[in-house]
């Protein structure tokens, strides 16, 4: 079964630091793309990052440029969401997605939150 | 503001037909594919429709969509009340460089 899990959300103070994980089974992740997309309570969707296949190409909106940092590990199946100097409209629902950039995304997880408050 | 421009709501009877609109620009909707996402209550998003007009195994044939210029629109015939649920199109902006989404319509179920 395609799954990906995602983990490492919870409360923080703005400023803060989060890592979050998201664990890819059931496919082979390499030649994947992957997302992270978010959703602020009550809102609606919200691309924040992409990875390219390899992990040679990263983007990121606007919102988060600077301050968050997308990775992979190809070898452990899984991708990663390195959130610096957190703000309180950085709450928000983190789905990883698989696809994004010119591909749609496919697959997603269950989501993981990330709660900025003090 | 979201980049593409959806309308918040839209409502119908069971078994009846509904449509939602997607609009946006040359540097999106005009030349990139669009996708749709369904989102029950509660869950993760879903993928419906992707490449402007495919379906994954497990969209049913009463989702369709079409395409024009820089507008895209989901349709839903024969409506359920587990149709009921938050609806989003995407795709990739070529000039702002991410992939955008409309700001969602809740269909509601009459």
């Amino acid at each position: 079964e395609v799954q990906l899990v995602e983990s490492g959300g919870g409360v923080v103070r703005p400023g803060g630091s989060l890592r979050l994980s998201c664990a890819a089974s059931g496919f082979t992740f390499d030649v994947y793309g992957m997302s992270w997309v978010r959703q602020a309570p009550g809102e609606g969707l919200e691309w924040v990052s992409g990875i390219s296949e390899n992990g040679v190409s990263t983007g990121y909106a606007d919102s988060v440029k600077g301050r968050i940092t997308i990775s992979r590990d190809n070898a452990k199946n899984s991708l990663y969401l390195q959130m610096n100097s957190l703000r309180a409209e950085d709450t928000a629902l983190y789905y990883c997605a698989r696809g994004g950039g010119l591909k749609t995304m496919d697959v997603w997880g269950r989501g993981t939150t990330v709660t900025v408050s003090s | 503001q979201s980049v593409l421009t959806q309308p918040p709501s839209v409502s119908a009877a069971p078994g009846q037909k509904v449509t939602i609109s997607c609009s946006g620009s040359s540097s999106n909707i005009g030349n990139n594919y669009v996708s749709w996402y369904q989102q029950l209550p509660g869950t993760a998003p879903k993928l419906l429709i992707y490449d402007n007009n495919k379906r994954p195994s497990g969209t049913p044939d009463r989702f369709s969509t079409s395409k024009s210029g820089t507008s895209a629109t989901l349709g839903i015939t024969g409506l359920q009340t587990g149709d009921e649920a938050e609806y989003y199109c995407g795709t990739w902006d070529s000039s702002l460089r991410v992939v955008v989404f409309g700001g969602g319509t809740k269909l509601t179920v009459l």
